[in-house]
């Protein structure tokens, strides 16, 4: 199985600025067509996952411009700029390269 | 618009079987995979495995085999899940969600639905 493994953020943030989480994959996500299989997640407390990017760096409809996925075949950074209270919760990347899909352990966002 | 809504909570007893539902709206139902994942309390999130509600279709992470059953109702756009022999390592919130090989991606989940094993 790929192992996804998160980094953990300096919380909290400071209303403003900007938040870069970080995420490794064991094995390289991209594909022979070139595309990256990597998504990230946003998970609010007590709601369900909320899909945030995918294809490493394509923004979901209607996810805010403040959020920018980018990275390599195996390591990958989600950037948060500006951080609003709205963003706090488990943020979660995803490989769906090959199966059985694999999550990070999640990071923690805190908004001061 | 997309909805996926999920059973409510359970309270069983170790050793028994627990099924939930998941029903589909706003979309044809058999046209995209429904995902199963699990959510244990303050943990990540790890995937069960998938079914094909068109051609009935069934993929399970070797962990979930033997624990998970997937089945669907196309008649009333419902996927469903069941649990045997449960133990308290079960107890989690089990979350459907809806796969878009448009991007490959989760991109419509259900609230969860959280399964209490004890006795």
């Amino acid at each position: 199985d790929i192992v996804m493994t998160q980094g953990v953020l300096p919380n909290p943030v400071p209303s403003g600025e900007s938040a870069s989480i970080t995420c490794r994959s064991s094995k390289s996500l991209v594909y022979k067509d070139g595309k990256t299989y990597l998504n990230w997640f946003l998970q609010r407390p007590g709601q369900s996952p909320q899909l945030l990017t995918y294809w490493m760096s394509t923004r979901a409809s209607g996810v805010s411009d403040r959020f920018s996925g980018s990275g390599s075949g195996t390591y990958f950074t989600l950037k948060i700029s500006r951080v609003r209270a709205e963003d706090a919760g488990v943020y979660y990347c995803q490989q769906v390269r090959e199966y059985p899909l694999t999550f990070g352990s999640g990071t923690k966002l805190e908004i001061k | 618009q997309v909805q996926l809504q999920q059973s409510g909570a359970e309270l069983v007893k170790p050793g028994s079987s627990v099924k939930m539902s998941c029903k589909a709206s706003g979309y044809t139902f058999t046209s995209y995979y429904i995902y199963w994942i699990k959510q244990r309390p303050g943990q990540g999130l790890e995937w069960i495995g998938r079914i094909g509600p068109g051609s009935g279709d069934t993929n399970y992470n070797e962990k979930f085999k033997g624990k998970a059953t997937f089945t669907v109702d196309k008649s009333s756009s419902t996927a469903y899940m069941q649990l045997s022999s449960l133990t308290p390592e079960d107890t989690a919130v089990y979350y459907c969600a809806r796969f878009n090989y448009d991007g490959y991606v989760m991109d419509a989940w259900g609230q969860g639905a959280s399964v209490t094993v004890s006795s």
